[in-house]
C-alpha cells in the first residue's frame, strides 16, 4: 500500500509542452505539497495545500498551477515547458499545517528537451 | 550567505566507524530543526527531530547549538545501510521548511 504516490515516475517532453503530474495520498492527511528538486539536489517548496486550499505559494511562474480537486489528491500542471523546468519534483503530505513531519511520494523525473 | 549549509561530501567511512557532520543555519530566530535522510534517486524520509536538550535514536544522535546556529548529526557504529544523503532542514518562518541541499555519506565494507 503505497502511501503517497506519483504518476507519471518520469516524464520526457519536449520544450513548449504542456504537461501534469498527479499526487494521491491515502494517509488521510489534511496538507499536501508540491517541491522541486534541482540537480543541486535543492529541495525548494513550491505549493502548500490544506483541507484542499491553498496557502503557500512560493515564487513559483505562473506556468505552474496546482489544482487540488479533495483533500487526497494535488495536481501540478506546466504550461510551456522550458528547459530550466528539468527536475524531479516530489508531492509531500502531512496530518496538518504546520507539520514538520512530511510524508514525500516517490518523485517524478522531468527532463525537458 | 545561504539560509542552511552543509558541507556536500562525500563522506566516505569505514563500516563500524564513527562519523559526524555539521548544518549551520542563518536565522538565529530559527525555531525547529530537523534531519532527513535520502537514498539515491528516493524520496526524503525523516530521520529525526532535533531538540534544544539533543536527541538520541539507537546509533544516531543530533544536537543544536544555537549559540553558533549549527546542528549536528553523529552516527555510531555505522552500517553499509547508512549510506545516503542526509538533508538538514531548518523552521525559519511561517512554519515553511528550509532544506539544506544534504550531505552524502557512502559507507564503505
Amino acid at each position: 500500500d503505497t502511501a503517497v504516490s506519483q504518476t507519471p515516475k518520469y516524464l520526457v517532453t519536449q520544450m513548449g509542452n504542456d504537461k501534469s503530474i498527479k499526487c494521491e495520498q491515502n494517509l488521510g492527511h489534511d496538507t499536501m505539497y508540491w517541491y522541486k528538486q534541482d540537480s543541486k539536489k535543492f529541495l525548494k517548496i513550491m505549493f502548500s495545500y490544506n483541507n484542499k486550499e491553498l496557502i503557500i505559494n512560493e515564487t513559483v511562474p505562473n506556468r505552474f498551477s496546482p489544482k487540488s480537486p479533495d483533500k487526497a489528491h494535488l495536481n501540478l500542471h506546466i504550461n510551456s515547458l522550458e528547459l530550466g523546468d528539468s527536475a524531479v519534483y516530489f508531492c509531500a503530505s502531512s496530518q496538518d499545517y504546520p507539520s514538520y513531519e512530511q510524508y514525500f511520494g516517490p518523485g517524478t523525473r522531468l527532463t525537458v528537451t | 550567505r545561504k539560509e542552511v549549509e552543509q558541507d556536500p561530501g562525500p563522506f566516505n567511512v569505514p563500516e563500524g566507524a564513527t562519523v559526524a557532520f555539521n548544518c549551520t543555519y542563518s536565522n538565529s530566530a530559527s525555531q525547529s530543526f530537523f534531519w532527513y535522510r535520502q537514498d539515491c534517486r528516493k524520496e526524503p524520509k525523516l530521520l529525526m527531530s532535533v531538540y534544544s536538550s539533543g536527541n538520541e535514536d539507537g546509533r544516531f544522535t543530533a544536537q543544536l547549538n544555537r549559540a553558533s546556529q549549527y546542528i549536528s548529526l553523529l552516527i555510531r557504529d555505522s552500517k553499509l545501510s547508512d549510506s545516503a544523503t542526509y538533508l538538514c532542514v531548518v523552521n525559519q518562518r511561517n512554519y515553511q521548511l528550509i532544506w539544506g541541499a544534504g550531505t552524502k555519506l557512502i559507507i564503505k565494507p
